[in-house]
């Protein structure tokens, strides 16, 4: 298994705050990255593939970036609704997720 | 609108049984690589098991042997038969539906996912 390690583990920000995430891979996955938001009750949402590439009907404040081994995913100005969990996840070799990073208000 | 809604979570008892089933809209199953993920409480996603558009499956270690995925393509519906369940086993399971990416390179990430159905083993 190839194991992703995202930091922090929680995030304090406030409204209109930039913020970044990371997520490294124990190898190589060369872009094979998703990015998806999960909160409470609700499906996961995907917000970036191939490591950078944003989902149609995704705001773009969302970007993603990197390649290899290490990853980020940035919010430009965080917004009310971006309050949740986000995960990495790699596509390389079988599917294997990031333990999240939390997103809380400050 | 393409969209999957699970069912079948239950309350059950170590080493029983339960089947959860996950309905699509707006896309063929068969047609589609189709996967379950879970989230166990307090935990993060983890891949649980992953169903080609051949046919061929593939497990989690964890579950090899125990669970069985298949589809029901006149019903479009994917299911997963969870036998010999234990504790660890409890947590919210999330259907999803894999797209491939762009490009020669085939590689497949969840892009139409459920709410999931709460799966909890216990006495």
């Amino acid at each position: 298994d190839i194991q992703m390690t995202q930091s922090p583990s929680t995030l304090s920000a406030s409204v209109g705050d930039r913020v970044t995430i990371t997520c490294r891979a124990r190898e190589s996955i060369n872009n094979w990255l998703a990015w998806y938001q999960h909160k409470p009750g609700k499906a996961p949402q995907l917000l970036i593939f191939e490591a950078s590439t944003l989902e149609s009907g995704v705001p773009s404040r969302f970007s993603g970036s990197g390649s290899g081994t290490e990853f980020t995913l940035t919010i430009s100005s965080l917004q009310p609704d971006d309050f949740a969990t986000y995960y990495c996840q790699q596509y390389y070799s079988y599917w294997t997720f990031g333990q999240g990073t939390k997103v809380e208000i400050k | 609108e393409m969209q999957v809604v699970e069912s079948g979570g239950g309350l059950v008892q170590p080493g029983g049984s339960l089947r959860l089933s996950c309905a699509a809209s707006g896309f063929s199953v068969s047609s589609n690589y189709m996967t379950w993920v879970r989230q166990a409480p307090g935990r993060g996603l983890e891949w649980v098991s992953v169903i080609y558009s051949g046919g061929t499956t593939y497990y989690t270690d964890s579950v090899e042997g125990r669970f069985t995925i298949s589809r029901d393509t006149s019903r479009n519906i994917l299911y997963l038969q969870m036998n010999s369940l234990r504790a660890e086993d409890t947590a919210v399971y999330f259907c999803a539906r894999d797209r491939s990416s762009p490009g020669p390179f085939k590689y497949f990430y969840m892009d139409v996912w459920g709410r999931g159905t709460t799966v909890t083993v216990s006495s």
